[in-house]
């Protein structure tokens, strides 16, 4: 079964600080996607990527990095953090060969205070 | 670009009725067209896709959807919804070879008893 896991689960972070989500999946995809969910906005993509040492970006893109040191890993990264980050982050993977439907990791409640 | 419109952000159904949700792409050509359900703290899971063939498609727990390429639409219908039914669902649109799987704002079903 296609397996995308999130870490951390929730992250209080403070304004100015670093952030780091990771995201590892186990599908052997090539597409990997970062989201966040916000009430009204519904899913809005943020860095993409088609294989290892590849970003792309997304809709909403500032104020977000983005690395795929390998095929199974894609993170997601906020140097300065900021309260208007505070949201719900989903990671997930595709296979761009199939154009197959992308599988979801959990998602990650960060909080910026 | 592509787009998603689902103009419903809240559907309210009494168990047992039929339910439509709606959803409005725009993207030039022929689509690959996604529903996804969204469970309290949990990532999306596929509910049914549409890949270029039968206009209507069946997908898990008796949900279908029909494509309307005159009208660009992709609404998903349920003969008879369950409690187990409430959730908030999203609809998608990714283009053939592509990489960017675009949401919509998502719509939140209640149910009442």
């Amino acid at each position: 079964e296609a397996a995308v896991t999130q870490s951390p689960r929730n992250k209080v972070a403070v304004t100015g600080g670093k952030v780091t989500l990771s995201c590892n999946q186990t599908n052997n995809h090539n597409n990997m996607y970062w989201y966040r969910q916000d009430t009204g906005h519904g899913l809005r993509l943020i860095h993409y990527s088609y294989g290892a040492g590849s970003t792309e970006k997304g809709d909403i893109p500032d104020g977000y990095k983005a690395s795929r040191p390998s095929q199974e890993n894609f993170s997601l990264i906020l140097e300065l953090a900021t309260p208007s980050q505070t949201s719900v982050y989903f990671c997930a993977s595709g296979d761009r060969q199939l154009n197959t439907e992308v599988f979801f990791g959990k998602g990650t409640r960060l909080t910026v205070v | 670009a592509q787009s998603v419109t689902q103009p419903d952000a809240r559907v309210t159904v009494s168990e047992g009725a039929s339910l439509q949700l709606r959803c409005k792409y725009s993207y030039f050509g022929t689509p690959y067209l996604f529903w996804y359900v969204q469970y309290p703290r949990q990532g999306l899971q596929l509910l049914l896709k549409y890949y270029p063939g039968d206009p209507v498609v069946q997908g898990v727990n008796g949900f279908e959807a029909e494509f309307s390429k005159s009208n660009s639409s992709f609404h998903l219908r349920k003969a008879s919804v369950h409690w187990s039914d409430w959730a908030v669902y999203f609809c998608a649109v990714s283009p053939a070879g592509g990489y960017k799987v675009v949401f919509g704002s998502g719509t939140r079903l209640l149910v009442s008893p």
